[in-house]
């Protein structure tokens, strides 16, 4: 069956503009996760959602990162003002309930490149 | 604070050879600790996930086990083939499962 999907697979900005990246998460998968990935850092959590309940933002690097899941389905990623440290590689997972099974099913992934 | 540390780096191995990847972790206190490949370019493919009351588990070549008291886990892969050379990164989730990962282990299986 499909996987999890990411769009765009390569984003490259400016300096100071805001981005929008995009997750379809597996059917059925009611956790949703974004993770970012890059040299420095390696791979960094970042926000968690979990069906109707309030979101983990307890990863989200500053303010100026956002995210939102539009009827427990499909989710987005804004990065606002964007700056040349948020270029990375941006990883959505997604999972079944928690307690049924943990395993994270990772997508492609959005490069994002700010120049 | 959860830290995870994956041991060594990177590995060359000539293919056919048995091979033991590490990971450690601080905090004792994991709800489960999942190993995954990532190939270049790629997303991450999960490989095994051992949950907190398990020791290991094992898929075809791979065999992972967790040894929550000393915050270890290894990987074992058996008979090692170049398809095998990849990033494996393991990671230890808390019960909201939100995963740290380590930095990973750069794996170059040579024919």
């Amino acid at each position: 069956g499909a996987g999890v999907s990411q769009s765009p697979s390569n984003k490259v900005t400016e300096k100071g503009k805001d981005v929008e990246l995009r997750c379809d998460p597996i059917s059925g998968h009611t956790a949703l996760y974004w993770y970012r990935q890059s040299l420095g850092q390696g791979l960094e959590f970042l926000i968690y959602f979990q069906g109707n309940s309030a979101p983990d933002k307890s990863g989200l690097p500053s303010d100026r990162f956002s995210a939102e899941r539009t009827g427990g389905s499909v989710s987005t990623l804004t990065i606002q003002r964007t700056q040349q440290e948020d270029s990375a590689v941006y990883l959505c997972a997604s999972s079944l309930e928690p307690r049924i099974s943990d395993t994270q099913y990772f997508g492609p992934g959005t490069r994002l490149t700010v120049l | 604070k959860q830290e995870v540390t994956q041991i060594p780096a990177a590995l060359s191995v000539p293919e056919g050879e048995n091979l033991v990847l590490n990971c450690s972790f601080t905090d004792s206190a994991i709800y489960n600790l999942q190993w995954f490949r990532q190939d270049p370019g790629k997303g991450l493919t999960s490989l095994l996930l051992i949950q907190s009351s398990q020791r290991e588990q094992t898929s075809g070549r791979l065999n992972a086990s967790l040894d929550k008291s000393s915050g270890r886990s290894t990987l074992y892969i058996a008979a090692s083939q170049p398809g095998d050379s990849a990033t494996y990164l393991c990671a230890a989730s808390s019960n909201t499962g939100k995963l740290i990962f380590g930095q990973g282990t750069t794996l170059q299986v040579k024919p």
